[in-house]
């Protein structure tokens, strides 16, 4: 398709386990973002690839928190040993190069809703 | 004091009515602006970059003031489809990267 693409698309798991969230971005977008929104706020960032490389990852809340993007493409937010405040929408997004600067939006996927109980 | 602060709402509002939302921000140095949508359950979705000069699209206006840190979008004649969140987002650079979002504010036409 021609957009930012997430799976799975609802997560439910239990306290402690581990989860992993897969986003696909647009054809060609260099970057990459990962952001985190609670229920009645704003997508807060997490973090920031440039191709492969992460470039930051203030944003992550905790070290039970990993994102990764080997080839440049596809990446991965992993989730370790989960707790009930991670329950949120997690969001992608994908811009052409946000090193070539202006105005470069982001193209937000549809999220992975994730429920832990 | 939030980076990006907004009027939560919401805002009701009769079918051709016109409303503005405000949005103000804290990093002075900051250096692009947008306003995405966001429909219930629904990802944002761009609607507008914000120019220093303001810009017009069709039935939405934004304005941005600099010496102010204070950011506007103006809907006129609304319709019940622009019923939404309305994201208010500031860049803190000029390279796309971190995008500070603001709470959001609600909008609801009325017919």
């Amino acid at each position: 398709g021609a957009g930012v693409s997430q799976s799975p698309r609802y997560k439910v798991a239990k306290r402690g386990q581990d989860v992993a969230l897969r986003c696909d971005p647009i054809s060609g977008h260099v970057s990459l973002f990962w952001y985190q929104q609670a229920l009645g706020q704003g997508p807060e960032f997490l973090t920031y690839f440039q191709n492969e490389a992460q470039l930051d990852k203030s944003g992550l809340p905790s070290d039970r928190f990993f994102a990764e993007r080997p080839e440049g493409s596809v990446s991965t937010l992993k989730i370790q040993r989960t707790q009930q405040e991670d329950s949120a929408v997690y969001l992608c997004a994908s811009s052409k190069d946000s090193r070539v600067g202006g105005n470069q939006p982001q193209h937000f996927g549809d999220g992975t809703r994730l429920s832990i109980l | 004091r939030k980076e990006v602060e907004q009027d939560p709402g919401p805002f009701n509002v009769p079918e051709g009515a016109t409303v503005a939302f405000n949005c103000t921000y804290s990093n002075s140095a900051s250096q692009s602006f947008f306003w995405y949508r966001q429909d219930c359950r629904k990802e944002p979705k761009l609607l507008m970059s914000v120019y220093s000069s303001g810009n017009e699209d069709g039935r939405f206006t934004a304005q941005l003031n600099r010496a102010s840190q204070y950011i506007s979008l103006l809907i006129r004649d609304s319709k019940l489809s622009d019923s939404a969140t309305y994201l208010c987002v500031v860049n803190p650079d000029n390279y796309g990267q971190n995008f500070v979002f603001g709470p959001g504010t609600r909008l609801s036409v009325l017919p």
